[in-house]
């Protein structure tokens, strides 16, 4: 079985400035997919960004980018310039690539943006 | 393209009555999910359906089933309800290959009450 760990319940950030965001993750599958995906307060699951298990490559999506490693099975979330609509709860999320398995979530870290 | 839709978006029951949420997936997606948010459990995975036929069924009792029409359009239906069943209820939908899982596109949920 899967599981998602992220250790920061909550987070604080001036707005502007940077942040990260910890997930860790534990399996035996050597192919998956991890995502971060973003609950505003209208409750809505948005994704932020996706990684391919295969791509040694970080992925990026403007100012979110992430740090991938997959040996340590560490998925951080790093927001540059954050901005007062980044304020959310963000869900670390682990799903192997073939098979009829689950979308496993992490409980989350709430992420204000202070003015 | 438009997104997963969930009708309806509140709802108040009784204990005792059945429910019956309804989701649309994303134009070409065969894949629903359905997942059960709550403060305490956080998220936890019901179900999924492709293609008409569940494929993965989470760790709820049997008051919880799906169903998934040969449009795709999904719903669920929760009998004999518990003031534990409110929550918000999350439907996902993917585009499922046999070259392996694409990205699960949350809609707005549907949140429950009941009294």
């Amino acid at each position: 079985a899967q599981t998602v760990t992220q250790s920061q319940p909550e987070m604080s950030v001036q707005e502007a400035e940077t942040v990260t965001l910890s997930c860790t993750y534990d399996t035996s599958e050597n192919n998956y997919y991890l995502f971060w995906y973003k609950q505003p307060p209208s409750r809505q699951m948005i994704l932020v960004i996706r990684q391919e298990a295969y791509k040694q490559q970080n992925a990026t999506e403007n100012r979110f980018s992430v740090n991938f490693q997959k040996a340590a099975k560490s998925f951080s979330l790093k927001i540059s310039d954050s901005q007062l609509g980044d304020t959310a709860m963000y869900f670390c999320a682990f799903i192997p690539s073939f098979g009829n398995e689950k979308l496993t979530f992490g409980t989350g870290t709430r992420l204000t943006i202070i003015p | 393209k438009a997104g997963v839709t969930q009708t309806p978006r509140y709802l108040i029951k009784t204990r005792g009555q059945q429910v019956t949420l309804s989701c649309s997936p994303i134009s070409g997606h065969r894949s629903v999910s359905w997942y059960q948010q709550t403060p305490g459990q956080g998220l936890q995975f019901l179900f999924e359906y492709f293609s008409e036929t569940q494929r993965n069924k989470g760790n709820f009792p049997g008051r919880f089933s799906g169903r998934q029409f040969s449009n795709s359009r999904s719903e669920m239906n929760v009998s004999t309800l518990e003031l534990g069943d409110s929550a918000l209820y999350l439907c996902a939908s993917s585009f499922l290959t046999t070259g392996g899982r694409e990205t699960q596109y949350f809609g707005p949920g549907t949140r429950l009450l009941v009294l």
